[in-house]
Parts: C-alpha cells; sequence; structure tokens
C-alpha cells in the first residue's frame, strides 16, 4: 500500500511570492491534515480536511489555505510568501472512522525555503 | 483543551542502556496518546499507541510506552537503545474533532 506523497519535496521561493504544495494520502483515508515544522516552534496545526471539508483550523493567518478533491487529495497554498513561512510542511492522512484511534500517517514533507 | 508536555528537549543514553522518553497529558475524557519518531529530513513515523486496556502498549522497532492514569503520564521505553534509535520524539494526544496535538518533542542521543 502506497503512503502519504507530498510533492514538491523541496522548493525555493522568493518573499511575495506565492506557492503550493500537493498532498496524496493512503489510499482509502478521507482525512488529510497539514502541519508546519520548524525548529523554533515546533509542529504547529494548520488545517484538516475531511470529505472535502474543513473540519478543524489552526492559528495561521488567512494568507495559509487548502482545499481537498474528491479523490481525497488536497493541496495547500501560501501567499504573499513571507521569510517566516520557511519551513518543513507535513501532510497526514488518517482512516478517521468511528472506532479508530485517528493516528496519523505522514508523508516525508515539502521543504519550502523562502528567500 | 487536550495537550501534552514533554518536559525533556534532550535525553542521552549509551547504548544497551534502558531508555524513557517522557509525556504527560492534559485532556477532558478519555485519552487517545500516541508516540511518533521523526529522523532529519524525514517525516513522522507512527511508533504506537494508547486508546483503552492494558496499560502497557507495544510498538514498533522494541519500543513500548506506559499509560498512567493517576499521574496522567504516557512515556515511552525501550529496554536496550540502540544507535540508530537516535532520533527527535513527538508525544501527541487526539481531542474529540480527531484532531492531533503535539508536544514540542525530545531528541535522543544514543552513544556507541
Amino acid at each position: 500500500k502506497a503512503g502519504v506523497t507530498q510533492t514538491p519535496r523541496y522548493l525555493i521561493k522568493t518573499r511575495g511570492q506565492q506557492v503550493t504544495l500537493s498532498c496524496s494520502p493512503i489510499s482509502g483515508h478521507r482525512s488529510v491534515s497539514w502541519y508546519q515544522q520548524t525548529p523554533g516552534q515546533g509542529l504547529q496545526f494548520l488545517f484538516e480536511y475531511f470529505s472535502e471539508t474543513q473540519r478543524n483550523k489552526g492559528n495561521f493567518p488567512g494568507r495559509f489555505s487548502g482545499r481537498q478533491f474528491s479523490n481525497s487529495r488536497s493541496e495547500m497554498n501560501v501567499s504573499t510568501l513571507e521569510l517566516g513561512d520557511s519551513a518543513l510542511y507535513l501532510c497526514a492522512s488518517s482512516w478517521d472512522s468511528p472506532g479508530s484511534a485517528g493516528e496519523l500517517f505522514f508523508g516525508e514533507g515539502s521543504r519550502l525555503t523562502v528567500l | 483543551a487536550q495537550s501534552v508536555a514533554q518536559p525533556e528537549d534532550q535525553v542521552n543514553v549509551a547504548e544497551g542502556n534502558p531508555l524513557t522518553v517522557k509525556c504527560t497529558y492534559s485532556v477532558s475524557g478519555n485519552p487517545y496518546l500516541f508516540w511518533y519518531v521523526q529522523y532529519p529530513n524525514r517525516g513522522l513515523q507512527f511508533l504506537l499507541k494508547y486508546i483503552t486496556g492494558d496499560n502497557l502498549v507495544k510498538g514498533s522497532y522494541g519500543f513500548e510506552a506506559e499509560f498512567n492514569k493517576s499521574q496522567t503520564s504516557f512515556h515511552l521505553k525501550k529496554p536496550s537503545a540502540l544507535v540508530s534509535d537516535s532520533a527527535l520524539y513527538f508525544c501527541a494526544v487526539r481531542d474529540v474533532r480527531y484532531k492531533l496535538s503535539f508536544g514540542a518533542g525530545t531528541t535522543v542521543t544514543v552513544r556507541a
């Protein structure tokens, strides 16, 4: 069974640009979550989508947005990039059905560097 | 709101010695608790979980965790550490909306 796939793995942008990151969950998983990881702030929850609807949202500005498609694939977008947006962006999927523990399965991440 | 705390930023042990990584939690209701490990420049890998039942949970790579309700703790343990266990370890708790909250992480270094 294929794991969670994130693309691109690495990317470099300049301030003011925008970026779109993609995530393909494990087959059959309907929930996709996004996290930002930085050395100073640790793992910060961005948002979670379930069946194309945003179900949970973290405390990030509106420049950070996401969506989920009918095949459960998800994208996140960051507009007007700032230097502080440099981070590892992690996507995770879960089975998320009644009775399941809801453990997350993570992709390898997309490393964004903003210059 | 639920939360977890990992009181140690770093844990250093010699290979072959027992390894313990501490985690305490705060949650209303029954806790769903998890441990993850992250190797450099990689995503997080699921190690084990506690939902209900036995207080000692066994997971991947020889790791186990002990759930203690009275102390609200969920410490990760390995009887004999390997150099390859050197990594960043995260404890997490799930809320009723399936959202996981992670601790700050503990860096484990196992010296040969």
